[in-house]
């Protein structure tokens, strides 16, 4: 099984709808991410969180919000969607830094449509 | 503000052809530098990191020497094959206590190998 998951994989909606897009891992990991890839620009971040009570703001975090509900699971939400946030997101994990590997894991991506 | 920029792409070589993805950054300290690589429909794997000057990261042929004089993270790889065709990112992570871990990407660096 996959270290880190996300669902969906694929979402067309309408603009104005609510949007959820969940990632869950196994990794054991305290810190989780939010990214989103437009072609032309990588990848950026829009959430990341060190610990289930610490959530921070990422580069590109407006229209967005996140709940971390465990250690696990990390939920980006998109509350009224448009279609400028037609994307593929990407969820990741890591350890801290000072543990040693300095890596994120990456999900396999969801690829939203906003129409 | 931290930055990382690659080479324009895309890049189509013939097998066996050397490989070069020129990278630089621009960083406060110490930063910590990667290389992922995203095979076509699939999330980023790490491909090589350094962590500190003049460390080489290498891995499956491919190579990068961190080098804080020019600021660079050159990738190359001596022998391409089709199956290295994907996107490449280059990477950078601010070694500070209360960034450390996060992710500065670059906008990545389309590779098409042919036959």
């Amino acid at each position: 099984d996959a270290d880190v998951t996300q669902t969906p994989r694929n979402r067309i909606t309408k603009t104005g709808k609510r949007i959820m897009l969940e990632c869950s891992q196994t990794k054991g990991h305290d810190r989780m991410y939010w990214y989103r890839q437009d072609p032309g620009l990588g990848l950026r971040l829009i959430y990341y969180s060190f610990d289930v009570k610490d959530i921070n703001k990422g580069e590109i975090s407006d229209g967005y919000s996140v709940s971390r509900q465990a250690q696990a699971k990390f939920s980006l939400s998109l509350e009224s969607a448009i279609p400028n946030q037609t994307a593929l997101y990407f969820c990741a994990t890591s350890d801290p830094p000072w543990q040693g590997r300095n890596e994120q894991f990456f999900g396999p991506g969801t690829r939203l449509t906003v129409l | 503000g931290d930055s990382v920029t690659q080479m324009e792409g895309p890049v189509t070589l013939s097998e066996e052809a050397f490989l070069t993805i020129n990278c630089t950054y621009t960083a406060t300290g110490y930063p910590s530098l990667f290389w992922y690589v995203q095979y076509p429909g699939e999330g980023l794997q790490l491909l090589l990191k350094a962590t500190k000057a003049d460390d080489k990261g290498s891995n499956k042929g491919f190579e990068a020497t961190y080098r804080k004089e020019t600021t660079s993270f050159h990738l190359e790889k001596g022998s391409v094959q089709v199956s290295d065709s994907a996107v490449y990112f280059c990477a950078l992570s601010p070694y500070t206590n209360n960034q450390g871990g996060k992710l500065i990407f670059g906008q990545g660096t389309e590779l098409s190998v042919k036959p």
